[in-house]
């Protein structure tokens, strides 16, 4: 079966536009969790999604947001973007809440911020 | 909230040498620790896990250890091979409460020949 799908992979962006970026779970799969990746910091956790609810959200400024849809595809949206936004994000998709199932990892989306 | 340590940031091993990887949780009530791999330029894939009831798993070549008295669990490579080479985060969540999966800062092995 198809994997965790992440769109686009790549994207530049300049300081102070938002960004949306999109991840198709496995289907199946109900939970959706986001992370941003950077070097040295490993994966830092965004937040959650399961059955259309944020279940958990990390410590991340309120420029940070995302959604699911019933379907269980999820987005992330970053507004007022800022240098420190580049990173690799990373969504994982599981098939149950509460992370103890194993996470399928999407491909990410690399964005840069100029 | 949960923190995870993870040692050492580099690792270089030869070829058939062992590989040890260590992580400490703060959260006493932790019961899921998996680990997953990084390629270069590819997604995190998981190539162990360990639940708080096991205090060791192997699977081939690698296996994890656990201690939970110390908060302590390891990863362990056995006979390296360069296709060992990669980024390695452990993990761990307390699934009863639902919480977030919280990462270690990973560890990057290489394997030289």
């Amino acid at each position: 079966k198809a994997g965790v799908t992440q769109t686009p992979r790549y994207l530049i962006k300049t300081r102070g536009q938002q960004v949306t970026l999109s991840c198709s779970p496995i289907s199946g799969h109900r939970s959706v969790s986001w992370y941003q990746q950077t070097p040295g910091q490993g994966l830092q956790f965004l937040f959650e999604y399961f059955s259309e609810t944020q279940r958990n959200k990390g410590n991340f400024p309120g420029r940070f947001s995302g959604r699911q849809f019933s379907n269980s595809r999820s987005e992330m949206n970053v507004s007022t973007l800022e240098l420190g936004d580049s990173a690799l994000y990373l969504c994982a998709s599981s098939y149950r809440q509460g992370g103890d199932t194993e996470a399928f990892f999407g491909q990410g989306t690399r964005l840069t911020v100029v | 909230g949960e923190n995870v340590e993870q040692h050492p940031s580099t690792l270089s091993v030869q070829e058939g040498d062992s590989a040890v990887i260590k992580c400490t949780y703060s959260d006493s009530a932790s019961n899921y620790f998996p680990w997953y791999k990084q390629e270069l330029g590819k997604r995190p894939q998981l190539i162990i896990d360990i639940r708080s009831n096991v205090g060791e798993k192997k699977d081939q070549r690698i296996a994890v250890t656990l201690n939970k008295t110390a908060k302590h669990f390891s990863l362990h490579i056995t006979e390296t091979q360069p296709e060992d080479s990669a980024v390695y985060f452990c993990a761990a969540i307390n699934t009863g409460t639902a919480s977030k999966l919280t990462f270690g800062t990973g560890t990057r092995l290489q394997v030289t020949l």
